[in-house]
């Protein structure tokens, strides 16, 4: 089986001040991973993945994650928010190895900028 | 725009009744993938069809069916629904099917069952 876990259900960030949305994962083997965010009323959109290679992924809008697989952890990162990016983030794996292809989502993260 | 076009955004219905919900993959993408948000149970996978045949199945009640068509939309059909089936439906494309690329997501259909 392939599981997500986001800890926090709310993330509050000020302005201009570095933010992470933490995700953990359990699959078996290797896993793809991903980030997606979500704006009112609208479907989710990818923001970036991980597949192989370096452990830090750069993806749209100046956002980036890094895959920590001692940790089994894929947080997400930014350096200085915006107001413009609160919405809710989803966290999802999918294994490698496997023959199930889909992708399975955390149960997402609320973030909050302040001004 | 993802490119993936949804219909209907809103429906309202009552118990026991059925719906169709119609899905329009991206231009050029051979995978449809049917997923349900709701506040429960957060996003749940449901099925996944690639070029017209099931790939695979996620935690689709048997009341639900879907199919993909030849000219590669795809339909979701809930039969005796339920209060409980109130909720946000998306369908998103891929051009493959081993799902290392990105998903494309439609703006949902939002089920209201009353």
């Amino acid at each position: 089986a392939q599981s997500v876990a986001q800890p926090e259900d709310q993330v509050n960030v000020a302005e201009g001040n570095p933010l992470t949305v933490k995700c953990t994962y359990s699959v078996s083997g290797n896993p793809y991973l991903f980030w997606y965010v979500q704006y009112p009323n609208r479907g989710l959109q990818f923001l970036l993945k991980y597949i192989t290679g370096d452990n830090l992924v750069k993806g749209s809008y100046g956002f980036e994650a890094e895959f920590n697989k001692s940790q089994t952890s894929f947080h997400l990162k930014k350096p200085s928010a915006l107001v413009s990016d609160s919405a809710l983030y989803f966290c999802a794996v999918r294994a490698l190895d496997t023959g199930r292809r889909a992708l399975t989502f955390g149960s997402g993260t609320r973030l909050q900028v302040q001004p | 725009d993802s490119g993936v076009t949804q219909t209907p955004k809103h429906l309202i219905t009552a118990t026991g009744q059925r719906v169709t919900l119609r899905c329009s993959p991206r231009s050029g993408d051979l995978s449809v993938y049917w997923y349900q948000q709701s506040l429960d149970q957060g996003l749940q996978f449901l099925i996944q069809y690639y070029n017209g045949e099931e790939r695979a199945k996620g935690n689709i009640l048997e009341r639900f069916s879907a199919q993909q068509f030849p000219d590669l939309h795809s339909e979701l059909n809930l039969s005796s629904l339920e209060l409980g089936d109130s909720a946000l439906y998306f369908c998103a494309s891929s051009v493959g099917d081993s799902n290392t690329g990105e998903l494309f997501f439609g703006e949902g259909s939002r089920l209201t069952v009353l």
